[in-house]
């Protein structure tokens, strides 16, 4: 079964910390994997998209990570800030039709 | 200049009722989402169109019907609500790109709507 699973489920930090969301998943046959961000109240915004065979992509202090062998992602905030303040949500995609599976998200929470 | 538009933003309603919500996006993209949003968060397909044209089905009660009049819009029309239709429920859309074989690419990037947030009561 395809499925996508996040830890944790929940984050709280303090503001100029760094942080790693976790995924891993159990998604066939694999086309991509995406992580997205989600503020209270909007719909999900992309952040990266990865490949099969990238390793590790950066969208300024955000580095996502991928080993598609062990089938893990990470997202690694760097310096976070109070905006950064929001659910992050992993998501596969399939070859079959672009299919996307969601994980259930990482609720962060930057304290000051 | 929003890219993905729904209305309305929220929509509280009884039970029995039949309501629509609205998508519209200016991006010129070809294929359009509505996705079902739970209270634990969790994303799930419904539908999918491109160019006015059903291509995804999930298993989705038959009072959910979508409707496109043209490739810019994709309305979802819900009869005889019922509680578990409670839940956020977010268009998107795509523009799907050719795979170095001809096919239709799975990278397409999908843009998403700010959401409706629908109370069953």
């Amino acid at each position: 079964k395809n499925q996508v699973e996040q830890s944790p489920q929940s984050l709280i930090i303090l503001e100029g910390k760094n942080c790693t969301l976790q995924c891993n998943y159990t998604v066939s046959p694999f086309s991509n994997l995406r992580w997205y961000k989600q503020d209270t109240g909007r719909g999900p915004v992309s952040l990266t998209i990865m490949t099969f065979s990238e390793n590790t992509k950066s969208n300024g202090r955000y580095t996502a990570t991928l080993d598609a062998d062990t089938k893990q992602s990470s997202l690694h905030i760097t310096a976070s800030q109070l905006s950064d303040s929001a659910s992050y949500i992993c998501v596969v995609i399939t070859w079959e039709g672009g299919k996307l599976i969601f994980g259930q998200g990482t609720e962060l929470s930057v304290k000051p | 200049d929003t890219a993905v538009s729904q209305t309305p933003k929220y929509l509280v309603t009884q039970m029995g009722n039949d309501k629509s919500i609205k998508c519209e996006q200016n991006l010129g993209h070809d294929t359009m989402y509505w996705y079902k949003q739970d209270s634990k968060k969790f994303l799930k397909i419904m539908f999918s169109y491109n160019n006015k044209e059903l291509i995804i089905n999930e298993t989705v009660p038959n009072r959910f019907s979508p409707k496109s009049p043209d490739k810019a819009h994709l309305n979802l029309h819900i009869n005889s609500l019922e509680l578990g239709d409670s839940a956020v429920y977010f268009c998107a859309s795509s523009q799907p790109r050719l795979g170095t074989s001809g096919t239709i690419s799975s990278y397409n990037e999908q843009f998403f709507g700010p959401g409706t947030r629908l109370t069953v009561l």
